[in-house]
């Protein structure tokens, strides 16, 4: 069965802290995979792709097909960070969201 | 370009109502889709096309119809309002057949169910 699964329904960090937002998929073939956010009263729109390779926004996202994972990573936590994360996988046409993961930085 | 459009912004209907949710995209985008954001249970696939006169089911799609009729509008019909489906409506679109495509979400339409 293709599923995302986003263990952490609310993360809180301080500003400047690391961050890691969860994410683990069950696809049985070569998934794409992407992460969305959702800031506060704006529409969801893409974050990165894990074909891209690239940071955005000081985000990154590693594809570990060992572990099925596709963890969303900062290294220092900004306030306008603060938003909803959903992790996506793109399978024959249907795109398949997690649950979301609500990120806090608290100043 | 307008991107994703969605129309009403907001509604409310009593149990047993029907209506329309409106979509349309101005980018020539093949693919179109239509979820429900729920607290707690994320973004849930409704409906889905691929190309206009093409349409799909997705994982919770009992109590909704879709038709596309051209490539630029997907809307999405109630058929019978209940209050289970008191919830944010998204359309979203992108380039059907090539990989990796971004979505393009429109801005939400929520909806009550009394």
């Amino acid at each position: 069965a293709q599923r995302v699964t986003q263990p952490e329904k609310l993360l809180s960090v301080f500003k400047g802290a690391p961050v890691e937002l969860k994410c683990n998929y069950s696809y049985s073939g070569s998934p794409e995979l992407f992460w969305y956010v959702q800031y506060s009263r704006q529409r969801l729109q893409l974050l990165l792709r894990h074909i891209s390779r690239e940071s955005i926004k000081g985000f990154t996202a590693d594809l570990n097909k060992g572990e099925t994972s596709f963890h969303l990573k900062k290294p220092f936590a900004q306030e306008e960070d603060s938003a909803m994360y959903y992790c996506a996988l793109r399978g024959t046409y249907k795109y398949i969201f997690g649950t979301g993961t609500r990120l806090k930085v608290l100043a | 370009n307008a991107g994703v459009t969605q129309t009403p912004k907001f509604q409310v209907l009593k149990t047993g109502q029907s209506m329309t949710l409106q979509c349309a995209q101005d980018m020539n985008h093949e693919y179109m889709s239509w979820y429900r954001q729920d607290p707690g249970m994320g973004l849930r696939l409704i409906h889905y096309s691929v190309g206009a006169g093409i349409t799909d089911q997705g994982e919770v799609p009992n109590g909704y119809n879709v038709s596309r009729s051209t490539t630029e509008d997907f809307p999405l019909r109630l058929l019978s309002a209940a209050p289970s489906q008191t919830s944010v409506y998204f359309c979203a679109s992108s380039y059907g057949r090539k990989p990796y495509n971004e979505q393009f979400f429109g801005p939400g339409t929520r909806l009550t169910v009394l």
